[in-house]
């Protein structure tokens, strides 16, 4: 089975630039996540989905951050302006559940981020 | 909104000592999870507790949620250099709304290292 794929898997940017990540859940995973991941720090959730609609994006910060799931598969988190604070992994997960228990969550590789 | 803490923050033994980290939440959970990440690497998970007062093993490594689900801990007997990562607990809270969902946040982690 394959697992969650994320790209790029690397991103050097000047403040201000522009930058996007791609995520292919688990084929058949109902809830995508997600999380930024700042060095010595556990992930933290920016947005999670449930099939294609948003059930959480309380901790993205809107300004700046956006993110969409075309027909509930494959997802793109998108930061313009970045800022230096927005150096981070970030980490796309999926889980085949959904509702209250949403079970083991599969992480991709990430995405790791410097902004100069 | 909801907290989950993680003591120690780092953690070094030598090879064959025990090893034991510590989850508070701020709310009650629906369940607990845990997740190993390696150097360079993502998080990896182990286990999921649901019940109160549950206790799972899994070779060396035993993990318990408390009576009050909202705390938990990883216990790691006798460690080997294989052990070496970060141990993550996340806890999970529902929330009922327009779309119910099941949110979890991740603590900040307890880095172990392990001397051979």
């Amino acid at each position: 089975e394959a697992g969650v794929a994320q790209s790029p898997r690397y991103k050097i940017i000047e403040k201000r630039q522009s930058v996007a990540f791609w995520c292919n859940p688990i084929s058949g995973h109902a809830t995508l996540y997600w999380y930024q991941q700042i060095l010595g720090q556990g992930p933290k959730l920016l947005i999670q989905f449930q099939n294609n609609g948003v059930v959480d994006d309380s901790q993205l910060p809107k300004d700046r951050f956006s993110a969409e799931r075309l027909k509930g598969v494959d997802s793109t988190l998108k930061i313009q302006p970045a800022k230096l604070e927005d150096s981070a992994v970030y980490l796309c997960a999926s889980s085949q559940k959904g509702f209250a228990n949403t079970g083991e969550l599969f992480f991709g590789e990430g995405s790791r981020l410097t902004v100069l | 909104g909801q907290q989950v803490m993680q003591i120690p923050q780092y953690q070094h033994v030598q090879e064959g000592e025990d090893f034991t980290t510590y989850c508070n939440s701020s709310t009650t959970l629906s369940n607990i999870q845990w997740y190993k990440q390696r150097p360079g690497g993502h998080p990896v998970f182990l286990i999921q507790l649901v019940k109160s007062g549950e206790v799972k093993k899994q070779k060396r490594l035993t993990f318990q949620f408390g009576e009050a689900k909202k705390n938990s801990s990883l216990h790691i007997t006798a460690t080997q250099t294989t052990d070496v990562g970060t141990y993550f607990c996340a806890g999970q809270v529902f929330y009922a709304g327009g779309t119910s969902y099941g949110k979890l946040t991740f603590g900040q982690g307890t880095i172990l290292t392990v001397h051979p």
